[in-house]
């Protein structure tokens, strides 16, 4: 079993829907907890960073982590054709630098 | 910004050759990475350095081997290239120890036939 799993989808919803992306890990020393956007033929680059549990709000987007549950999860508000990426989630413990990437979600969103 | 610039987007080898994969990155980060990207498989990471002339095997650092000569530059060596070793590379850095995020670059797709 992967550390974080993620679902690959895809996952394909109509302009200005409100998507929820979600994983779940194993480690309980995760603490540290980031979203990844891919876009097609490029890098991932940072899109959200939480510390332990909580919210985080950033524009239209919303990091949420249950660490009880072991749950994390991204929301996008009023989604836009040009959300359309692969999203991967990610944890890293305090005592490591290196995160444990989930395998990433591919996200359609159709005018 | 960061920048991390892999040398080349697409490559093409044949089986059995030395392949050097370079990145730069511009920022003074300490950290280093090589990861592989495959559908279904997600990011895996190869290795890792922490500082000049220093690397730590990562999930998968077999058929592979780095270099890192200069703070600026890592290089990921495949000795003797196979086809499994087609995939998309890609190459992160990190500023310091911690939770700090990984700035990837736009990564190379390796062909080996």
């Amino acid at each position: 079993q992967k550390e974080v799993e993620q679902d690959p989808g895809p996952l394909s919803v109509p302009e200005g829907a409100i998507v929820s992306l979600n994983c779940t890990y194993s480690n309980s020393a995760f603490q540290y907890f980031m979203w990844y956007r891919q876009y097609s033929r490029k890098g991932p680059e940072l899109l959200m960073y939480t510390y332990s549990s909580g919210n985080k709000e950033d524009g239209r987007f919303t990091a949420q982590v249950d660490k009880s549950s072991k749950y994390i999860s991204l929301f996008i508000r009023d989604s836009q054709p040009s959300d359309s990426a692969t999203y991967l989630c990610a944890g890293s413990s305090g005592g490591s630098y290196i995160p444990t990437f989930g395998r990433g979600t591919s996200l359609i969103v159709h005018p | 910004d960061v920048k991390v610039t892999q040398s080349s987007r697409y490559l093409v080898k044949r089986t059995g050759e030395k392949v050097f994969l370079e990145c730069v990155q511009d920022m003074d980060h300490e950290n280093m990475f090589w990861y592989r990207q495959d559908p279904g498989l997600g990011l895996r990471l190869i290795y890792f350095s922490y500082d000049v002339k220093m690397k730590e095997k990562g999930d998968i650092p077999e058929g592979y081997s780095v270099s890192r000569e200069k703070k600026e530059r890592f290089s990921l060596i495949l000795e003797s290239a196979s086809t499994n070793q087609t995939s998309m590379y890609l190459c992160a850095s990190s500023l310091v120890q911690g939770a700090e995020s990984l700035h990837f670059g736009n990564g190379t797709r390796l062909t080996v036939t």
